[in-house]
């Protein structure tokens, strides 16, 4: 299996633009979670999907992100406009219920820099 | 608001030591978990314990758990320099939630 995989890689934006952060979970994976990492906050959780509905968006920070799971297999978290301090690494983990451990699945992150 | 809390914050030890990482946690749990990252990287899984069992090993990892101080511990045995990482705790509250709650980890510097 390929992993969660992750684009792109790294993104660096002006102020003000749009950004979309793209996410493909491992195949049979029911539940995506889409985390930010920075130095100061650690890793937090921003929203999470479970057979591609929203479960829990309580950590999207404001209405400027938004994220999407059109199907099994594709998720997408956008930030429009974008801002500096939404500079951090964005991490998608898919895992599956049915294991009933909760282990999580991490894909490599994109590394945003808006300036 | 940050479930575990791991200490300490960074621990540098010389290789073939052993190093103990300790996590804490508030709320009542079903299973607590322990992940690597490595710089740059996304974090791995490493290892899970059950809120009913209060000690598991595969390796070098043995982690051990007490509910009843809401704590857990990470060991990591006989350590190499490959083991340079941060390591997070992350809690699972079960009851049909498949979110984990991740601490702002132990930053470990194996020096060889």
């Amino acid at each position: 299996d390929a992993g969660v995989i992750q684009s792109p890689r790294h993104e660096v934006t002006e102020m003000g633009q749009e950004v979309t952060l793209r996410c493909k979970p491992i195949s049979g994976h029911n539940s995506l979670f889409w985390y930010r990492q920075t130095m100061m906050r650690g890793l937090e959780l921003l929203i999470y999907f479970n057979n591609n509905v929203p479960i829990d968006d309580s950590g999207m920070p404001e209405d400027r992100f938004s994220a999407k799971m059109p199907n099994a297999s594709f998720s997408t978290l956008k930030i429009q406009p974008s801002e500096p301090r939404d500079s951090a690494v964005y991490f998608c983990a898919s895992s599956s219920s049915g294991t009933s451990s909760y282990e999580q699945y991490f894909g490599p992150g994109t590394r945003l820099t808006v300036t | 608001s940050q479930q575990g809390e791991e200490d300490p914050q960074a621990l540098s030890i010389q290789e073939g030591e052993n190093a103990t990482m300790n996590c804490s946690y508030k709320t009542s749990i079903n299973n607590l978990q322990w992940y690597r990252q490595n710089s740059g990287r996304g974090l791995v899984h490493l290892i899970l314990i059950r809120s009913n069992e209060r000690e598991k090993h595969s390796g070098r990892l043995r982690v051990t758990l007490d509910t009843s101080k809401k704590s857990s511990s990470l060991l990591i045995t006989a350590s190499r320099a490959a083991d340079t990482a941060s390591y997070f705790c992350a809690t699972a509250p079960g009851a049909g939630s498949y979110q984990l709650t991740f601490g702002k980890g132990t930053k470990l510097s194996v020096i060889p």
